[in-house]
C-alpha cells in the first residue's frame, strides 16, 4: 500500500531557530500534499495545501512567512517552521494525495513530527 | 468553515462490548471517512463512504453515510484491547484541492 515517510519523528529546538520537516511519498506520486497541526487532545487542523511546483495555499490564520512550504517534486514536500517559539510546539502531520486513486482512499498520512521548542 | 461534531468525545468500554460513535456536520459532504490514530502516529483510514445511505463494513467495523449527507456513524463490534485509540470522522468534498476536514475525535479505551 501507499506509504508516506515523515522525518524527523521528533525534534527539540531552541526558541528563535528554524526547523525543517520532510514528507515523502515512497511508492506513489502525490499530486497534492497537506500539512496539519495537532495540539494535545485536539483534532488535526489543516495548515496548508501544496501542489508540486506551485505556491502553497494557507488556511486562514496560518502565517505563510512563518510556516514555509516547498513542494519541489511529486514525492517530496517540506515544512519549515521559521523563528520557532514555544507556542509552535505541536504534532505536525503531513498527508499525500495519490493520483488516480478514488478520493478518500487516496489520502495517506505520515507518522507525524513532534516539535518541542524550548 | 465546515464543522464536524463528533460524539462521544471519550468512552470506556469492557472488552467484548460493541461501540458506536457518530459525527454530524453543519453542511453536506460528498465523502465521509473514518480514521484511527494511535498515540504519536498519523491517522490511518478505516472506512471510506461515498454515497448517501451507504453502509460499509471492514471486519468488525461498520460505518454508514447518512441520507442527509450531514452525518455518519461508526460501529465497532466485539471490542478488543487493540481497538484502543482515537477515532476521527472526516469529511471530504469534491472540487478544489479536496481538503479533508476532521472531527474532534472519540477516545476509546477498552478494559480487558
Amino acid at each position: 500500500g501507499a506509504v508516506v515517510s515523515q522525518h524527523p519523528s521528533w525534534v527539540i529546538c531552541k526558541s528563535g531557530t528554524s526547523v525543517k520537516i520532510e514528507c515523502r511519498s515512497l511508492d506513489f506520486q502525490a499530486t497534492t500534499m497537506f500539512w496539519y497541526r495537532q495540539f494535545p487532545k485536539q483534532s488535526l487542523m489543516l495548515m496548508a495545501t501544496s501542489n508540486e511546483g506551485s505556491k502553497a495555499t494557507y488556511e486562514q490564520g496560518v502565517e505563510k512567512d512563518k510556516f514555509l512550504i516547498n513542494h519541489a517534486s511529486l514525492t517530496l514536500s517540506t515544512l519549515t517552521v521559521t523563528s520557532a517559539h514555544p507556542e509552535d510546539s505541536s504534532f505536525y502531520i503531513c498527508s499525500a494525495r495519490e493520483r488516480m486513486v478514488p478520493a478518500g482512499y487516496g489520502y495517506t498520512f505520515g507518522s507525524g513530527t513532534r516539535l518541542t521548542v524550548v | 468553515g465546515q464543522q464536524l461534531n463528533q460524539s462521544p468525545q471519550s468512552m470506556f468500554i469492557q472488552e467484548g462490548e460493541d461501540v458506536s460513535m457518530n459525527c454530524t456536520s453543519s453542511s453536506i459532504f460528498n465523502t465521509w471517512l473514518w480514521y484511527k490514530q494511535d498515540p504519536g502516529e498519523g491517522p490511518v483510514l478505516l472506512i471510506a463512504l461515498y454515497k448517501a445511505g451507504e453502509l460499509t463494513s471492514n471486519g468488525r467495523l461498520t460505518a454508514q453515510f447518512g441520507i442527509t449527507r450531514k452525518d455518519s456513524f461508526l460501529n465497532i463490534s466485539a471490542s478488543i484491547p487493540s481497538d484502543v485509540g482515537i477515532y476521527f470522522c472526516a469529511g471530504l468534498n469534491s472540487g478544489g484541492y479536496q481538503k479533508v476536514t476532521f472531527g474532534i475525535g472519540t477516545k476509546l479505551q477498552v478494559i480487558p
